[in-house]
């Protein structure tokens, strides 16, 4: 069971906006602004679209955004494309005796 | 650019050690900025960290509480490498294993390709 919640799948169709849900504890997603999220498709390592909450590294399209409300943070995702067809999973520092925590990973699915 | 690429047996019989290395490639196993993770994902534990490795003028490891006991970490900075070692594995250790690079371990910005890894006799 992994520490952080996010529901297990999510769609839309092309041009819509998607939000992924991650809901932590004041302990980790809450209690800080380290809250990443990661892109990962079938077979292959994750990469990481999202770092501290909001920010997005170089290369990562702006349809890619994220937010934070107390121990939830999110992921949206606006103009859906065909390529965005992938599993998101959130990650949080989890506290001194377990440095990162994620979560159980959302499959999403471009209709 | 930072590659990773990693290399290890893909069986491992049960009560043995799993071992796994990470071959660095645009920067330094020793660097005073990189921290060195391992991951892994399975589909009953899904993504799990399981420790990093850094150097700081010396040599500091951080593992996850659920393996703390089982595992250790090394590193050789003449072939540029880190290695994973998780003793006594039971069929609860079977993953796909990634090595990755993230001074914060909720941000791991380059990852090895992976290697899965099955536990049986």
């Amino acid at each position: 069971q992994s520490a952080l919640t996010q529901p297990p799948s999510a769609s839309g169709s092309p041009g819509q906006s998607v939000t992924i849900s991650c809901t932590g504890t004041s302990s980790d997603v809450g209690g800080y602004n380290y809250v990443s999220w990661y892109q990962q498709y079938p077979g292959k390592a994750p990469k990481v679209i999202i770092y501290e909450v909001s920010k997005r590294p170089s290369g990562v399209p702006d349809r890619f955004s994220g937010s934070k409300s107390g121990n939830t943070a999110s992921l949206t995702v606006s103009g859906l494309q065909a390529e965005d067809e992938a599993d998101y999973y959130c990650s949080s520092y989890g506290g001194i005796n377990n440095l990162a925590v994620f979560g159980g990973g959302t499959k999403l699915s471009v209709l | 650019q930072v590659q990773l690429q990693q290399s290890g047996p893909g069986l491992v019989k049960p009560s043995q050690t799993l071992s796994l290395t990470c071959v660095i490639s645009g920067d330094s196993v020793s660097s005073n900025s990189a921290a060195w993770n391992w991951i892994r994902q399975s589909p009953s534990r899904g993504l799990e960290w399981l420790g990093r490795t850094y150097y700081r003028s010396t040599w500091y490891n951080d593992y996850a509480v659920s393996v703390k006991s089982r595992i250790t970490f090394n590193s050789d900075t003449s072939k540029n490498q880190f290695s994973l070692h998780l003793n006594s594995v039971t069929p609860e250790d079977a993953a796909v294993y990634y090595c990755a690079k993230g001074v914060n371990p909720w941000e791991l910005v380059v990852w090895g390709q992976g290697t899965l890894v099955t536990v049986s006799p």
